[in-house]
């Protein structure tokens, strides 16, 4: 079974940029979930889908970053413009149903803001 | 609102040392706590789950008991292996889910 796809896996944009991150999620599951992860840290939830929709965007600064899930698969992230504190990594989990806290996870996408 | 806090690291082990990796939480109501790992070059994956009160979650000769009375839920394995170096993220389903910060874990031959 194919899990968590994520690309690009690298991404390196000098400051005003825009960038995008795509995610494709375990096939089934209904529930997605992008995450930030800066080093040293945890991850922290930025968007969270059920299907189509996004349930739960507080964390989204939605001043510049803005997300999609076309069809309920799936999903793009995308910055515009990027700041140097946007540099981190860009991780995109998936899980079955909601709640359960079993996520699956893709390998992310680090970005380096220059 | 919900948190997690866990031993910083980094921690160094020789091979088939004892290891403890503590965490506590704080939340409203009963979530679920959960071991994350993450290999080198991979994504995180589940490690062990707990869903309430003295359950036990095992996984791979991890082990973390869910103590209520103390608001923990310490990772635990008898004898470390190299290939255990990874960095374990402690973990709970609330209203969302909450990671820790990160343990790094290193084990020498």
């Amino acid at each position: 079974e194919a899990g968590v796809v994520q690309s690009p896996r690298y991404k390196i944009i000098e400051k005003k940029q825009p960038v995008a991150f795509w995610c494709n999620p375990i096939s089934g599951h209904n529930t997605l979930y992008w995450y930030l992860q800066n080093l040293g840290q945890g991850p922290e939830l930025l968007i969270r889908y059920e299907n189509e929709e996004a349930v739960d965007d507080s964390q989204l600064p939605k001043d510049r970053f803005s997300a999609e899930r076309l069809k309920g698969v799936d999903s793009t992230l995308k910055i515009q413009p990027a700041e140097l504190g946007d540099s981190a990594v860009y991780l995109c989990a998936s899980s079955l149903e909601a709640n359960t806290g079993e996520l699956f996870f893709g390998e992310g996408s680090r970005l380096t803001v220059l | 609102g919900d948190s997690v806090t866990q031993m910083e690291g980094p921690v160094t082990l020789s091979e088939e040392a004892f290891l403890t990796i503590n965490c506590t939480y704080t939340a409203t109501g009963y979530p679920s706590l959960f071991w994350y790992v993450q290999y080198p070059g991979e994504g995180l994956q589940l490690l062990l789950k707990a869903t309430k009160a003295d359950d036990k979650g095992s996984n791979k000769g991890f082990e973390a008991t869910y103590r209520k009375e103390t608001t923990s839920f310490h990772l635990e394995k008898g004898s470390v292996q190299v290939s255990d170096s990874a960095v374990y993220f402690c973990a709970l389903s609330g209203n969302d889910m909450r990671f820790g910060a990160g343990t790094r874990l290193t084990v020498k031959p």
